[in-house]
C-alpha cells in the first residue's frame, strides 16, 4: 500500500512569489491534515479536512494560505504571496479512523519550503 | 505553559544503555498519547501508542501517569539505529483530533 506522498520535496522561491504544495493521502483515508515545522520550533497543526470539507483551519497563519481538497482526494496548500517567515517543512498526514476512535495519523515525507 | 513539553536533549548514551524520556501534557482530559520517531529530514513515524497505563514493544516501553500528567518512553539496550528525535504527541480530545506535538527529544547512541 502506498503511503502519503507530497510534492515537491523541496521548493526555493523568492519573497512575494506563489507556491503550491500537494499532498496525496493514503487511498481511502477521509481525514487529511496539514502541519508545519519552522526552524527551532515544534510541529504545529495548520488544518484538517474530512473528505472535501474543512473541519478545522484554526492553525492557518493568515489569509495568504489557502488549502483545498477538491473531490476529497488529494489536497493542495497554496501560499500567496510567500513571506520569509513561511519557510519551514510542511507535512501532510492522513488517517482512516474517525478522530474519536484514536486513529493513527500517517505522515508524508514533507515539503521543505525556503523563501529567500 | 506549553500544551506538550519535552526536554529537547540531546541525550548522548553508549550502546547498550537504558535511556528514558519524559513528556508532560497540560490537558487532564487527554485520552490517548503517541510517541513518534523522526529521523533527520524524514517524516515522523509512529513508534508507540499509549491509551491506558502503558505499552511495551520489545526494547521500548511507554508508561502513562495520569495523576502527574506525563508519559515516558524507556529504551533498553540502545542500538546505534535508535539515534533519532522522539516526538511526544497528544491529540486534542474533541473536534478534529489534531495532533499537539512536543519539541522532540534528540537521542544519539554512541559506539
Amino acid at each position: 500500500e502506498a503511503g502519503v506522498t507530497q510534492f515537491p520535496s523541496h521548493s526555493v522561491i523568492e519573497k512575494g512569489q506563489t507556491v503550491t504544495l500537494r499532498c496525496d493521502p493514503i487511498s481511502g483515508h477521509d481525514n487529511l491534515y496539514w502541519y508545519r515545522r519552522v526552524m527551532g520550533k515544534e510541529i504545529k497543526f495548520l488544518l484538517h479536512f474530512v473528505k472535501e470539507s474543512k473541519q478545522d483551519e484554526s492553525g492557518m497563519p493568515n489569509n495568504r494560505f489557502l488549502a483545498e481538497r477538491t473531490g476529497g482526494t488529494y489536497s493542495t496548500l497554496k501560499v500567496q504571496p510567500a513571506e520569509l517567515e513561511d519557510s519551514g517543512v510542511y507535512f501532510c498526514a492522513s488517517s482512516q479512523d474517525p478522530p474519536l476512535a484514536g486513529g493513527e495519523q500517517y505522515f508524508g515525507p514533507g515539503t521543505r519550503l525556503t523563501v529567500t | 505553559r506549553k500544551e506538550v513539553e519535552q526536554d529537547p536533549g540531546p541525550f548522548n548514551v553508549p550502546e547498550g544503555a537504558t535511556v528514558a524520556f519524559n513528556c508532560t501534557y497540560s490537558n487532564s482530559a487527554s485520552q490517548s498519547f503517541f510517541w513518534y520517531r523522526q529521523d533527520c529530514r524524514k517524516e515522523p513515524k509512529l513508534l508507540m501508542s499509549v491509551y491506558s497505563s502503558g505499552n511495551e514493544d520489545g526494547r521500548f516501553t511507554a508508561q502513562l501517569n495520569r495523576a502527574s500528567q506525563y508519559i515516558s518512553l524507556l529504551i533498553r539496550d540502545s542500538k546505534l539505529s535508535d539515534s533519532a528525535t522522539y516526538l511526544c504527541v497528544v491529540p486534542t480530545v474533541s473536534g478534529t483530533y489534531k495532533y499537539i506535538f512536543g519539541t522532540g527529544t534528540r537521542l544519539k547512541v554512541l559506539a
